[in-house]
């Protein structure tokens, strides 16, 4: 599964839109990027993924580049509660989906 | 919603004592995951199981640790004999394939002094 990077440590204002990047510069065709959040004290959350088209849902927007070298996790209108860390993950779909957490992004979201 | 349940939230235990982890995954749900998460290695897959069967435990140290599933809605994992580096939250989660995402549990968290 190909690397990803994140940045360590990111801030966003309460209300405003947090746009969260990742470099997986050797990803290959068939690997999905995966996003998954995790609060203080609970156990990660799934939010996203997706292939190489965009992707939303209610929690996020996933923004993949064209050459699917980078993608950026996007919530629209951050609030305290979005306050985590953040995990992007390559990995090919299928049988094995085996999760691979990073260190990932620490997000705070400040009032 | 849903949820993957895990048994005891917390644990404190004696060096040298057995600790014994439980998890109920979502009904329906065939794949089954076990992660260790520490300030220091941040979250590390144990071990994984598939339809019940163990597809790959690599990340557990083997000498102490065991993964079961004796059925499908309890998975377990044990550790004999326990040591203070094993103090760390034991995450279960479950799913029907990575691309409908995987649900965690709450953890346990473990202390062994």
């Amino acid at each position: 599964d190909a690397k990803t990077t994140q940045p360590t440590s990111m801030d966003c204002a309460e209300g405003r839109a947090a746009n969260l990047p990742c470099n997986h510069s050797t990803i290959s065709g068939n690997e999905y990027v995966y996003w998954y959040r995790q609060i203080h004290s609970q156990g990660p959350q799934y939010i996203i993924h997706g292939l190489k088209n965009n992707e939303t849902n209610e929690m996020a927007s996933l923004i993949i580049t064209e050459d699917r070298k980078s993608s950026t996790l996007i919530l629209p209108h951050a609030t305290l509660r979005d306050t985590a860390v953040y995990y992007c993950i390559a990995l090919v779909s299928g049988n094995t989906g085996k999760l691979i957490f990073g260190q990932g992004t620490t997000l705070q979201v400040k009032p | 919603d849903a949820r993957v349940t895990q048994t005891p939230r917390h644990k404190v235990t004696e060096m040298g004592q057995e600790v014994t982890m439980r998890c109920q995954p979502i009904l329906g749900h065939n794949t089954v995951f076990w992660y260790r998460q520490t300030m220091m290695q941040g979250l590390e897959l144990l071990a994984y199981f598939r339809n019940r069967a163990p597809l790959d435990d690599s990340g557990m140290p083997k000498d102490r640790f065991s993964a079961e599933m004796p059925d499908a809605t309890l998975a377990t994992l044990k550790i004999q004999p326990s040591e203070p580096r094993d103090s760390a939250v034991y995450f279960c989660a479950s799913g029907s394939g990575v691309n409908y995402g995987y649900t965690f549990g709450s953890g346990t968290r473990l202390t062994v002094v």
